[in-house]
């Protein structure tokens, strides 16, 4: 059972680039939330979803799209990265059934230069 | 919207006893969790409170009073290996499906 998983761990863009976030679970939940950490602003909700083919913004989602096409994936897409979306990026599920069991995994560091 | 206050840093003792505090101002909220995240790692969960009251999982207790805006985590017994920072946040709406709301987090730094 991998849990969440997400890649890359590590990455390095251009400023403009774009790039994609890939979130997998093998658990069969479906809630799938993207996060993003910046220091001294601890997580904020970027995207969420509720099920495939259902997705809504959080906080802060300008300059991030997302697709849910399937229960199992839920990725993270920057069209044109920008040195502001520097940050660790955390990517969690958890079932309908059980609000308080919520999945999070390792994160990925992505730095824009 | 969700307004979350935690101390930005705290510094206890192995062997002692810290409360780490919690204050939201909110329209309303599932459950409030707390995490705990090490450097360079994904939170951890702890606990999680729906009704008025302490949980109590171990080392770790958590209370919620609704009507005051008000948590906390205890932590009794403390180690080396509690050093790290402790994440308040709230569940929104949907049954859990909407995500959840952070505080900034609170850096406990343990001392021999």
């Amino acid at each position: 059972n991998a849990g969440v998983t997400q890649t890359p761990k590590f990455q390095v863009l251009k400023t403009g680039q774009s790039m994609t976030l890939q979130c997998a679970q093998d658990m069969n939940h479906e809630y799938m939330s993207w996060y993003r950490q910046d220091p001294g602003m601890g997580l904020r909700l970027i995207h969420y979803s509720v099920g495939a083919g259902i997705t809504d913004q959080g906080e802060v989602p300008n300059g991030y799209n997302v697709s849910r096409s399937t229960t199992e994936d839920f990725p993270l897409r920057l069209l044109s990265a920008a040195p502001s979306q520097t940050s660790v990026y955390f990517c969690a599920s958890s079932p309908r059934s059980s609000g308080n069991t919520i999945y999070f995994g390792e994160g990925s560091w992505l730095t824009v230069v | 919207g969700q307004n979350i206050d935690q101390p930005t840093e705290m510094t206890a003792t192995e062997g002692a006893i810290v409360q780490i505090n919690c204050t939201y101002q909110t329209s309303g909220f599932n459950g409030l969790f707390w995490y705990q995240q090490h450097a360079g790692e994904a939170p951890t969960f702890l606990s999680y409170n729906v009704l008025d009251g302490l949980e109590e999982k171990g080392r770790f207790s958590s209370f919620l009073s609704r009507s005051k805006g008000y948590s906390y985590l205890l932590l009794k017994e403390l180690q080396m290996k509690d050093s790290a920072s402790y994440l308040c946040a709230l569940q929104r709406g949907g049954g859990g499906a909407d995500g959840l709301t952070f505080g900034k987090g609170t850096h406990l730094i343990i001392q021999p």
